[in-house]
This record gives C-alpha cells, structure tokens and sequence, in this order.
C-alpha cells in the first residue's frame, strides 16, 4: 500500500542547532515533493519544493534533500530558533496531477 | 490582499443538524480542495476542484458535499452531523500551471467543528 512516514512524531533540538527531519514514501513514484509548516490551530503554510531531477533545494536555513532511489527527503533547518517551533509536513502526488498526499507531520520543538 | 478565508473559525453543534462551512479565495486559482484533519493525524482529503462546475470525490467524502458555482467559492456542507465529524476542516486552493503539477497550497486558517 502506499505510505508515507514522517521519521518521528517529535522532535527536541538545542537552539542553535541543526534540526533534520525525515520524510520516507512506499509505493509512490512522485515528480516532486513539498514541506509545509503548521502551527497549532493553522492551515498548513508552503515552505519548498523539490523536483525529481533536484538533489537539493535551498531557502535562506533551510534545505531539502530529495533521493528517488532511497525514495526519502530530508529536511533541514540550520540554526535552529526557538521561532522555528512548529509541526512539518511533507506531501507528494499520488499520481499525475492528483491532490497532494500529507504526511503526518513532525513536531519540532527548539528549546533555548 | 490575495487570501484565502474560512468561516466559521470555530463552530459547536448539536448532532443532526445540517451545516455548511465556507471556503472563500481572492487569488484567483482554479484548484480547490477540503482536507479533514484530527489532532497529530495526517490531512485526509474530502473533496476537491478543479474549476467552475467541476468536483471530485476524495477519501472521506461520503457524508459530505460541496459545490463550486463560482471561482472563489467553494462551501463544504454536511446534510446531517454526527459527533465522529468533530474535527478541523481545512480549505486550500492552488493555480493551474498546464501541465497540472508543481503546485504549492495556500491554506486556509480552518474551522473547528465539535458536534455533540
């Protein structure tokens, strides 16, 4: 069946420090793949994009890694600040033009 | 400014009643769709769009309907709700780029239902 798994359910880092989040998907063959955030009680906000053919994004701290053959993204935020709390999602199409799929997110807490 | 705006932002309900939760875009995009979330869960999609007259059933879409009679419209009702409908409702729209992918999502800010 199809999946996608978002590495842990929380995550606890020292501001300062790099933050690195996984993102792994079965049985999905996606052109590109997307991170969002999400704070408690909001929509979830567009972050980056990634294409198939790219093996790394980057904008401003933060930076995504996309490998098709391990079929895992990874998402990174360098100097992590307490701001940066917050939960991320990552999603990808199912298929061609299909709605996007979601993760279940990370919850990123940055302690100071 | 261009936005994308739901209401109610919160609503409590007594089981049975009907009820609709609008979804409104000043963007301009003609993709639109409702995704249900539950605390620390994944978005579920409900319902999506691609245009005027055009919708699509997603994975929990059974008790519920939607209609999109204009572009920036786009309300999700439910005939009759039950308290497993409590839940955070979410609208998102997105532009058509041809080719139909690449695509970011704008979120609304979500309505919160508790149906007793």
């Amino acid at each position: 069946s199809q999946k996608i798994e978002q590495n842990s359910e929380a995550l606890n880092i020292q501001e300062g420090k790099t933050a690195t989040l996984t993102c792994n998907y079965t049985n999905y063959s996606p052109a590109y793949l997307q991170w969002y955030r999400q704070d408690p009680g909001r929509g979830p906000v567009f972050l980056l994009l990634i294409r198939e053919n790219e093996k790394e994004k980057r904008k401003e701290r933060l930076k995504v890694t996309f490998d098709t053959t391990l079929k895992q993204s990874l998402f990174h935020i360098t100097a992590s600040q307490p701001a940066d709390s917050a939960t991320y999602l990552c999603a990808l199409e199912a298929s061609g033009n299909t709605p996007l799929v979601f993760g279940k997110g990370t919850r990123l807490s940055v302690i100071a | 400014e261009a936005d994308i705006y739901q209401t109610p932002r919160y609503l409590v309900i007594g089981t049975g009643k009907k009820i609709t939760l609008e979804c409104s875009q000043t963007m301009g995009h003609d993709k639109m769709y409702w995704y249900q979330q539950d605390p620390g869960m994944e978005l579920h999609l409900i319902h999506y769009s691609y245009g005027v007259n055009s919708t699509e059933k997603g994975d929990l879409s059974s008790e519920s309907t939607v209609s999109r009679i204009r572009t920036e419209h786009f309300p999700l009702t439910l005939e009759s709700a039950r308290p497993s409908h409590t839940s955070q409702y979410l609208c998102a729209s997105s532009e058509w780029t041809g080719g139909g992918t690449n695509e970011k999502l704008f979120f609304g800010s979500g309505t919160q239902l508790s149906v007793l």
